[in-house]
């Protein structure tokens, strides 16, 4: 079975902070994915991978980056943390069309 | 540019009642579909997919989900559901093709199931 882990499952920061999300797959999947999910706007792309060290902007990168030095790891980093932040993050990842997710990180910025 | 709705936010249904969630999409050419689930606090879990063939697709769960073209549907059904089926219900469109790899996603549909 195809597993993606997300290193936290709640979390808690204070506005300015930076903050590390981190996603690991492992099935050699060549795309990954981090999405955020609010109540009725369901998930919205933020940033996504096609290879190491490749990435593309989603629908709302604004706040956020991302790294992705090895293949099952991809990294997203929120510069300054700031409440309109708080959100569920789901990483995904996938080999073709076909996305698994991770279980989720729930973010709570302070 | 693709696009879905799913236009119930909310479904409440009996235990053991019939149940269908709508899902409309829009895409220039066939799309692939995709039913996902996610239960209270829980990432998302494939239900279903279509890629092409049968338009009606068997899922896990006794789920099922049936493409129409005409309508631009691909409407998910449970003849009869358990309480465990609450959770909330996600429909998505992807592109065929080399590189298109990015889903769209609905709004999602919340259902309650009562005893």
């Amino acid at each position: 079975d195809v597993k993606v882990t997300q290193s936290s499952r709640y979390l808690v920061k204070r506005t300015g902070e930076k903050v590390f999300l981190e996603c690991v797959q492992d099935m050699d999947h060549e795309n990954m994915f981090w999405y955020r999910q609010d109540p009725g706007l369901g998930l919205r792309l933020i940033y996504f991978s096609y290879d190491v060290k490749m990435k593309e902007k989603g629908d709302i990168p604004e706040g956020y980056s991302v790294s992705r030095e090895k293949k099952e790891r991809f990294s997203l980093i929120l510069e300054s943390a700031s409440t309109n932040q708080t959100s569920m993050y789901l990483c995904a990842s996938s080999w073709g069309t076909e996305q698994y997710f991770g279980p989720g990180t729930r973010l709570t910025v302070t | 540019a693709q696009s879905v709705t799913q236009p119930d936010i909310h479904i409440t249904v009996s235990e053991g009642a019939s149940l269908e969630l709508r899902c409309n999409y829009s895409y220039g050419a066939t799309p692939y579909l995709f039913w996902y689930v996610q239960s209270p606090g829980q990432g998302l879990q494939l239900l279903l997919k279509y890629f092409s063939g049968d338009t009606l697709v068997q899922g896990i769960k006794g789920f099922e989900a049936e493409f129409k073209r005409s309508q631009s549907s691909f409407n998910l059904r449970k003849p009869s559901v358990h309480w465990s089926d609450a959770a909330e219900y996600f429909c998505a469109v992807g592109a065929q093709g080399f590189g298109n790899e990015k889903l769209t996603f609905g709004t999602g549909t919340r259902l309650t199931i009562i005893p």
